[in-house]
């Protein structure tokens, strides 16, 4: 696609749900990350591919979240047992570059709330 | 460890104003910078970066940045405001060091434009 796209948009999950976050990055990218943005704060770093390896996770904030990229495109955000915490936005940005911290295009986000 | 300040939270400016927001950067080498912008709803979009060479630093949409290694500061400017630039704006750092690491964003800076 043009851009990377994100869904679901929106997402209200009860405490104690699982809930799963698609990111479909720009064709070809090969790094891809997940952020975490918390209302009225930047955007936290949480794991990073490299097609479908993932070569990073220390900021994933517990053994809940879990991330995927199968065949190195389309990436999945799990989050089980979700807490009123958890809630926030999540983005997805990708990246055509593998040495250095090349231009992020960032997707729309997921807003969860955990209720 | 690197991490950005943003010292304003919040920034009131007239339109047709000149505008400057703050940021600070603490890395150990040479810094990769960025600066991008959020609308309500939206992903961020990159408005420019710096990696090497001039210090000043052209963007899209007017904007223009200065590296300044003395003072550890990467300042976004804009010569005159017009009521669309009202949007939360964040500074960025990435390592220099190679691999695709992820970047540390500041707080965000909220912009508000007066008629």
């Amino acid at each position: 696609g043009a851009g990377v796209s994100q869904s679901p948009r929106y997402k209200v999950a009860k405490r104690g749900q699982d809930v799963a976050l698609r990111c479909d990055p720009i064709s070809g990218h090969v790094s891809l990350f997940w952020y975490q943005q918390a209302l009225g704060q930047g955007p936290e770093f949480l794991t990073y591919f490299q097609n479908e390896a993932q070569l990073d996770k220390s900021g994933l904030p517990s053994d809940r979240f879990f991330a995927e990229r199968p065949e190195g495109s389309v990436s999945t955000l799990k989050i089980q047992r979700t807490q009123q915490e958890d809630s926030a936005v999540y983005l997805c940005a990708s990246s055509a570059s593998i040495q250095g911290p090349g231009e992020l295009f960032f997707g729309e986000g997921s807003r969860l709330t955990v209720l | 460890a690197q991490s950005v300040t943003q010292p304003d939270i919040h920034i009131t400016v007239s339109e047709g104003a000149s505008l400057e927001l703050r940021c600070n950067y603490s890395y150990g080498a040479t810094p990769y910078l960025f600066w991008y912008v959020q609308s309500p709803g939206q992903g961020l979009q990159l408005l420019l970066k710096y990696f090497s060479g001039d210090t000043l630093v052209q963007g899209i949409k007017g904007f223009e940045a200065e590296f300044k290694r003395s003072q550890s500061s990467f300042n976004l400017r804009k010569p005159s405001v017009h009521w669309s630039d009202a949007a939360e704006y964040f500074c960025a750092v990435g390592d220099s060091g190679g691999g695709a690491d992820g970047l540390t964003f500041g707080k965000g800076t909220h912009l508000i434009i007066q008629p």
